[in-house]
């Protein structure tokens, strides 16, 4: 069974720093792409980055891009997203979410699985 | 990047076909077919439900589908049953190498 399990959400100060993991089970974690998805309390869907399967290529959002950095350790199966310069428009739940194959080809812009989500707050 | 344009909510009754539209630009839907949708039940993490405009993923029911003309994407539910009610998202890929979603849409079946 394909699980993702996001940790390492908790309240933080405005200004400071946290770290997300996203454990993978299930599949061959080092083929696809993996994503970062956000949702702030009663809001939508906003993406907020993705990795490709070989870790080479990073893409973020405009809203996080320089103080939120995507990486991934394929030895552990696991996805990171270090969270720095946090915001209190940061306040949201995360999920971590699995890119999908089509064709053979693997992309990161429509995502076939997600976590449970970890949630961070910002607030002082 | 702006967020897609989705209708706040809609509704049905049972049995009915109801269709959530999701408004971009030639940035994004109008200039690729990598449209998806998801569905989210309170509390829950989104489900995949179409992708690449108009895929369904296996075990996704044939009551869902979607389409895309220009700049805009739909999404059609037929047969509405009571477990449909759900916020939607439509979501594009950019040219600017980043995803979007639309603001989502709430279901309801009445």
């Amino acid at each position: 069974e394909v699980q993702l399990l996001e940790s390492g959400g908790g309240l933080v100060q405005p200004g400071g720093s946290l770290r997300l993991s996203c454990a993978a089970s299930g599949f061959t974690f080092s083929s696809y792409a993996m994503n970062w998805v956000r949702q702030a309390p009663g809001k939508g869907l906003e993406w907020v980055s993705a990795i490709v399967g070989s870790g080479g290529s990073t893409y973020y959002a405009d809203s996080v891009k320089g103080r939120f950095t995507v990486s991934r350790d394929n030895s552990k199966n696991t996805l990171y997203l270090q969270m720095n310069s946090l915001r209190d428009e940061d306040t949201a739940v995360y999920y971590c979410a699995k890119g999908i194959v089509v064709a053979g080809r693997y992309y990161y812009y429509c995502m076939d699985v997600w976590g449970q989500g970890t949630t961070v707050t910002v607030s002082s | 990047q702006s967020a897609l344009t989705q209708p706040a909510s809609v509704s049905g009754s049972p049995g009915q076909s109801i269709t959530i539209s999701c408004t971009g630009t030639s940035s994004d839907i109008g200039g690729y077919n990598y449209v998806s949708w998801y569905q989210q039940h309170p509390g829950k993490a989104p489900k995949l439900m179409i992708y690449e405009v108009s895929n369904r993923p296996s075990g996704v029911s044939n009551r869902f589908s979607g389409s895309k003309s220009g700049n805009t994407a739909s999404l059609t539910i037929s047969g509405l049953q009571a477990e449909d009610e759900a916020d939607y998202y439509c979501s594009s890929y950019t040219s600017s190498t980043t995803v979007v979603f639309g603001g989502g849409t709430r279901l309801t079946v009445l």
